[in-house]
């Protein structure tokens, strides 16, 4: 079956401006974390959903990150008024519930270039 | 705060078998996970302990000291495409975050 996908692969974008991630989790998984991850380093938690509310965001940087899923299954990632240090690979992973230790599985990734 | 730590790199042969350790302090646990990523690859789901002692999966095996907070991820029969990096991640709590270590860059040598 199909994979966690993300769009876009690859995202440049100027300071100041504002994007966009999206994740499309794996059909069925209710849970769901955003992570980002940069060069040489562990990926670093950002927010976990379970069903379409956000249960921990404490790894959201600062009130210029924002993620939604409105419907329990696509998720979008908000990063208002980028920053060259918000570069970086944005992972998400999802898993089947999130109350249980069941494994996650990751998506390719988008690659964030902020120039 | 939460503190992951693992080798940074290591290098193995061919055919043999290496350890890569991973020590943690973090509030709250409720599983250490292994992840293995290529590089330019999102991570992939290797291992996971809960309680102390080790879980076999064919070639690889994890171990877990919750008293010590130490784990280790042990690769037998190496092979080239297990160059990668191995990630060691806890999780805190039910259904809370994740903290992963910096991960180990292991390179098997013909």
């Amino acid at each position: 079956g199909a994979g966690v996908s993300q769009t876009p692969s690859n995202k440049v974008t100027e300071k100041g401006k504002y994007v966009e991630l999206r994740c499309d989790p794996i059909s069925g998984h209710t849970a769901l974390y955003w992570y980002r991850q940069s060069l040489g380093q562990g990926p670093e938690f950002l927010i976990y959903f379970q069903g379409t509310g956000a249960a921990d965001d404490s790894g959201l940087p600062n009130d210029r990150f924002f993620a939604v899923r409105p419907e329990g299954s696509v998720s979008t990632l908000k990063i208002q008024r980028t920053e060259r240090g918000d570069s970086a690979v944005y992972l998400c992973a999802s898993s089947l519930r999130g109350d249980t230790p069941y494994e996650q599985y990751f998506g390719p990734g988008t690659r964030l270039t902020v120039t | 705060g939460q503190n992951i730590d693992q080798p940074t790199e290591m290098t193995a042969t061919e055919g043999a078998i290496v350890q890569i350790n991973c020590t943690y302090q973090t509030s709250g646990f409720n599983g250490l996970f292994w992840y293995q990523q290529h590089a330019g690859e999102a991570p992939t789901f290797l291992s996971y302990n809960v309680l102390d002692g080790l879980e076999e999966k064919g070639r690889f095996s994890s171990f877990l000291s919750r008293s010590k907070g130490y784990s280790y991820l042990l690769l037998k029969e190496l092979q080239m495409k297990d160059s990668a990096s191995y990630l060691c991640a806890v999780r805190r709590d039910y259904g809370q975050n994740f903290v992963f270590g910096p991960g180990t860059r292991l390179s098997v040598l013909p």
